[in-house]
């Protein structure tokens, strides 16, 4: 079975910074897809960016990077330029490639509450 | 209105009692899930549904039933509520098939069982 390991509960960036979010995962499968979410206050999930194993090269949305190291199963998130609005709950996520029964299932890290000082 | 909608937002019960959670979706998607939130367990799935009558478990199903009559409801009722499961619920979608197939999660259902 596939897990999500988030090992910082909480960090903590000062404002105009840059930091990075840890996720871990294990699986046997080479095929599936990565996700970072974040939760604000209001709890809305939001998608914040998406890597596909098979794809070399980091995923990237404006301030937000991955470092996805494929071989050691390994996917940070990178928030540059932190603004307060950052501030929320981050959960990373796993999912399977294959389609049908359970594969469209997403796996959840425990996640990381980032507090963002001004 | 397009989107993935829950209610109640909130929900206060006694223990004992049944629950029904809603949740609708507009995009006629194929797959919804019900997700549970808890402090220290990030989101654990409850049930999902790949279609109109079909469901099944996910990882803690226990104390919870599911139906899926037409494809853009999947409602959630907990037959007899207990104090463990006062949480946050969640509803998503997603398409099925090949691809990605980003999962969009309703606001969620703060539950409190006394």
């Amino acid at each position: 079975a596939q897990t999500v390991t988030q090992s910082q509960p909480e960090m903590s960036v000062q404002e105009a910074e840059t930091v990075t979010l840890s996720c871990t995962y294990d699986t046997s499968e080479s095929d599936y897809y990565l996700f970072w979410y974040k939760q604000p206050p209001s709890r809305q999930m939001i998608l914040v960016i998406r890597q596909e194993a098979y794809k070399q090269q980091n995923a990237t949305e404006n301030r937000f990077s991955v470092n996805f190291q494929k071989a050691a199963k390994s996917f940070s998130l990178k928030i540059s330029d932190s603004q307060l609005g950052d501030a929320a709950m981050y959960f990373c996520a796993y999912r399977s490639a294959r389609y049908g029964g359970s594969q469209g299932n997403l796996i959840f890290g425990k996640g990381t509450k980032l507090s963002v000082k001004p | 209105d397009a989107g993935i909608t829950q209610s109640p937002r909130y929900k206060i019960t006694e223990t004992g009692r049944q629950v029904t959670l809603m949740c609708h979706q507009t995009w006629s998607h194929s797959y919804m899930f019900w997700y549970r939130q808890d402090l220290g367990h990030g989101l654990r799935l409850i049930y999902y549904s790949a279609a109109a009558d079909i469901t099944d478990k996910g990882e803690v199903p226990d104390g919870y039933v599911v139906s899926r009559s037409k494809t853009e409801n999947f409602p959630l009722t907990l037959e007899s509520a207990t104090r463990s499961q006062t949480s946050v619920y969640f509803c998503a979608s997603s398409e099925w098939g090949e691809g990605v197939n980003e999962q969009f999660f309703g606001p969620g259902t703060r539950l409190t069982v006394l």
